[in-house]
């Protein structure tokens, strides 16, 4: 019930294409739903994050999509480019950023 | 800002000896520091919570013993891994918060290889 499901495992996408990575939950008391972006080497930052009561957050090129019925929840990156390359990680928590549970994470190919 | 950093970058040790990693929050207090465990091509686990002051919080099936942690001050944590073998070589991220439930920052993270 802590586990945090992410799909796919890895992706390729033209520059210029739309990137869709998906996650879904089982435990209805995670609260926040973070994105995270991580390099070869470097630690996860802090992409865009979203809470149960909104359906939709968008930041520039990156959108999340949440459906609290299904319990799922989406990064949308808009006009992907190289720079873009990179593992994505969905994490949910309850009560703000107490407890992280992340997904599996997506590696990101966009191709020039 | 919030800026955190790790040390070293990466560490190779003999096994069965001991290593230490520090993780230092350079432009805030953090209240909160957290310690995760990346294998290759995996995701981060949470290994424990600490508070400064206080004894840390380990996850379940995390032994306390072989990874110490110590948050000595409001910017200062260490993990030390005793006794390391190779299967403890792994990539070692701490982040930290400067205020309950608030933004975890994450560092760089440390690599750690084990012969």
């Amino acid at each position: 019930q802590q586990q945090v499901k992410q799909s796919p495992q890895s992706l390729i996408v033209q520059k210029g294409g739309i990137s869709i990575i998906n996650c879904a939950y089982e435990n209805t008391a995670f609260d926040y739903f973070p994105w995270y972006q991580q390099f070869p080497g470097k630690g996860p930052a802090l992409l865009i994050a979203i809470r149960p009561d909104v359906s939709e957050k968008k930041e520039g090129r990156f959108t999340i999509s949440f459906n609290k019925s299904a319990k799922q929840f989406s990064l949308h990156i808009m006009d992907s480019q190289p720079g873009d390359s990179a593992t994505y990680f969905c994490a949910a928590s309850k009560g703000g950023f107490q407890k992280l549970v992340f997904g599996t994470g997506t590696r990101l190919l966009v191709s020039p | 800002g919030a800026v955190v950093s790790q040390h070293p970058s990466w560490v190779i040790c003999k096994s069965g000896t001991s290593v230490k990693i520090e993780c230092r929050s350079l432009d805030f207090q953090a209240t909160t520091m957290f310690w995760y465990r990346q294998f290759p091509k995996q995701s981060l686990m949470l290994m424990a919570t600490s508070n400064e002051g206080s004894k840390a919080t380990y996850e379940q099936g995390v032994e306390k013993d072989k990874f110490l942690i110590n948050h000595a001050s409001l910017t200062l944590s260490t993990l030390t891994v005793t006794s390391a073998h190779p299967e403890d070589s792994s990539f070692y991220i701490c982040s930290a918060t400067y205020r309950l439930g608030g933004e975890q920052f994450f560092g760089p993270g440390t690599r750690l290889t084990v012969l």
